[in-house]
Order: structure tokens, then C-alpha cells, then sequence
């Protein structure tokens, strides 16, 4: 088993261009989840997938970040444009959510974001 | 709504220690909690979980966690720690919607040798 699978691992971009995170989930999980993690705020939970479907968003800081889940293997953290503010460590991570039970989440190793 | 409130920041203790993180829950019904650690640079990993049953639960690397309803508290704990258990940890509670969950703000582990 590959665990989550982020990449990159390290971005570097400046100011106003473009940020996009991968996250490839545990396969067979039904539900995926985007945090961003700073020294000031902590773990946030951003936005959270179930089925492919975004249940929650209530957590992403403004419209300049978008997030998708096209398929059950693949999803995608979009920061356009990306500010300095935005430079943390971005996890994604993966559950399988029965009916009737709930599992753990299991984190990706994160990708580390520094905007200049 | 649900939160978790983890009230020591940081914690230092000697290795060979016992060590107890604390961590009290406001939850409306019967909580789903977990524990989960990060070591520097990497993401998080769960150490032990609570849904139901035995208050007293076993995880992995020698911890172990007592959930007390009357107390609201889950707290951590182990025998005699390690300097590899330097870490951040991270109590949490979960909810039936979607598998969403609650993280505390962590304690951050410091080992002396």
C-alpha cells in the first residue's frame, strides 16, 4: 500500500503565479480531505471530499483557492493568485467512510508551500 | 458543534518518563476520538483510536489512551517515553458526517535526555 501520494513535496513560486497541489488518495477510500497547516493557525481543514463530491468548503480563506476531485484517485488544490500568506505545509488526507463506522484519516506527507 | 481543546502547549520530560498529554472534547453525542502524532517534516499518523467498548485503548509504539465520558477527557499516555517520541500530538473528534474531524491545537514533545 502507497499511502497518499502528494506532490509536489516543495513548491517555490512567487508572487501571483499559479499554485497547484496533487493529491492521489488510498485507493478504495470514499472520502478526501485538504488541510493547511502554520505555525499561527494550526491545522485548518480547507475542504472535504465524499464520493468525489465537495461537502464541505466552508474552510477555504478566499476565492483564490479552488480545489477538485474529477475522480476517485486523483484531486487537486488550486491557490491562483498565490500571496506570501499562502506559504505553509498543505496536507491531503484519505478515509474510508462506511455507513456505520467511522476510520481513521490517513495524511499524505505534505507539501511544503513557500510563495516570495 | 464539536472541538477539542488540548491545553498544554508544549511538555518536556525526561526519557524514561511517564508522560500524559491531556485532551478534553465537547461533543453532542458519543464521540468518535483519536490520536494522532507528527514527527518533524512528515504528515500525521494515528496512534490509537476510541469508537466504543473498553475506555482503556491500546496504540501503537507502546501508547495507550483512557476515554472518561464524565470527565469529557481523553488523555494519552505512556509508561517510560523515548527520545524518538519527540513529536507533535494531535487529539482529535469525529464526527458521522463524511468522516469529518476536529482537530485539537497540538502539544509539542520535548524528550531530555
Amino acid at each position: 500500500d502507497a499511502g497518499v501520494i502528494q506532490s509536489p513535496r516543495h513548491e517555490v513560486t512567487e508572487m501571483g503565479q499559479e499554485v497547484t497541489l496533487r493529491c492521489k488518495p488510498i485507493s478504495g477510500h470514499n472520502s478526501l480531505f485538504w488541510y493547511r497547516q502554520t505555525m499561527m493557525r494550526g491545522l485548518e481543514l480547507l475542504i472535504y471530499f465524499n464520493n468525489n463530491v465537495p461537502i464541505d468548503d466552508s474552510g477555504m480563506p478566499e476565492d483564490r483557492f479552488s480545489a477538485k476531485m474529477p475522480n476517485a484517485s486523483f484531486s487537486t488544490l488550486k491557490i491562483q493568485p498565490s500571496e506570501p500568506r499562502d506559504s505553509a505545509v498543505y496536507f491531503c488526507a484519505s478515509s474510508n467512510i462506511a455507513a456505520s463506522s467511522y476510520n481513521e484519516q490517513f495524511f499524505g506527507p505534505g507539501t511544503r508551500l513557500t510563495v516570495l | 458543534a464539536q472541538s477539542v481543546t488540548q491545553p498544554d502547549i508544549h511538555i518536556t520530560v525526561s526519557e524514561g518518563a511517564s508522560l500524559e498529554l491531556r485532551c478534553n472534547y465537547s461533543y453532542g453525542a458519543t464521540p468518535y476520538l483519536f490520536w494522532y502524532v507528527q514527527s518533524p517534516g512528515q504528515g500525521l499518523q494515528l496512534l490509537l483510536k476510541y469508537f466504543s467498548g473498553d475506555t482503556l485503548v491500546q496504540g501503537i509504539k507502546g501508547f495507550e489512551a483512557e476515554f472518561k465520558r464524565s470527565q469529557s477527557s481523553f488523555n494519552l499516555r505512556k509508561p517510560s517515553v523515548h527520545w524518538s517520541d519527540a513529536a507533535e500530538y494531535f487529539c482529535a473528534v469525529g464526527s458521522t458526517n463524511a468522516g469529518k474531524s476536529t482537530f485539537g491545537d497540538g502539544t509539542t514533545l520535548t524528550v531530555k535526555p
